[in-house]
């Protein structure tokens, strides 16, 4: 019974590339959610999205950061034009429906160089 | 806007040692609360959650319970082990975990043999 899945595990990437994290939920579940953990911080939500939709983006820096849950294959995380300010670790979580605990994935280590 | 206060860290303790973290919240509604384990390198994991006032969470020994009077949800537990060193994160939902987490900002627990 696999868990949440995220890949990569580890991202170094130079200011100005792309950056690209991809999330496969627990099998069942329809419901995703991203978090960024900033060095010595708790967990920060960013977006929440079901398939095809995004629910709630209030925690999304509105340049650069986009997310998309499509109807086939893993929700991706994707960040445009990347800064130093953006290394951090992304963490994806997932629930079977709207009021189920979510279930985080190993999270994805992004260093910005 | 909804907050979570967790007492600051490293807390260090010996084996067998009795166990508390404090954790207090702020919402607007009736939220649930949640408290999750990240072992190092790792994603994190639910350990215990409480949906309503004077609920009691427990798991692996550890407890917690809702109170409302006091705005808390303190973590427990009476006889920690080496393999309990890990940070805990307190959390909230107002959604009962539908919607965004809002994570305290961790305590990092540390036990010596």
């Amino acid at each position: 019974n696999a868990g949440v899945m995220q890949n990569p595990r580890h991202l170094v990437r130079r200011r100005g590339q792309e950056a690209r994290l991809r999330c496969s939920p627990m099998k069942g579940h329809s419901h995703v959610y991203w978090y960024r953990q900033l060095p010595e911080e708790g967990l920060k939500f960013m977006v929440y999205l079901q398939k095809e939709n995004i629910i709630d983006e209030s925690g999304m820096p509105k340049e650069r950061f986009s997310a998309e849950f499509p109807k086939e294959g893993p929700s991706i995380l994707r960040i445009q034009q990347v800064v130093r300010g953006d290394s951090a670790a992304y963490f994806c979580a997932s629930s079977r429906g709207a009021k189920e605990t979510q279930y985080f994935g190993p999270g994805t280590r992004l260093l910005v160089l | 806007g909804n907050s979570v206060t967790q007492m600051e860290g490293p807390v260090t303790l010996s084996e067998e040692a009795f166990l508390t973290i404090n954790c207090t919240y702020t919402a607007t509604g009736y939220p649930s609360l949640f408290w999750y384990v990240q072992y190092p390198g790792e994603g994190l994991q639910l350990l215990l959650k409480a949906t309503k006032a004077d609920d009691k969470g427990s798991n692996k020994g550890f407890e917690a319970t809702y109170r409302k009077e006091t705005t808390s949800f303190h973590l427990e537990k009476g006889s920690v082990q080496v393999s309990d060193s890990a940070v805990y994160f307190c959390a909230l939902s107002e959604g009962g975990g539908a919607d965004g987490l809002t994570f305290g900002k961790g305590t990092h627990l540390i036990i010596q043999p």
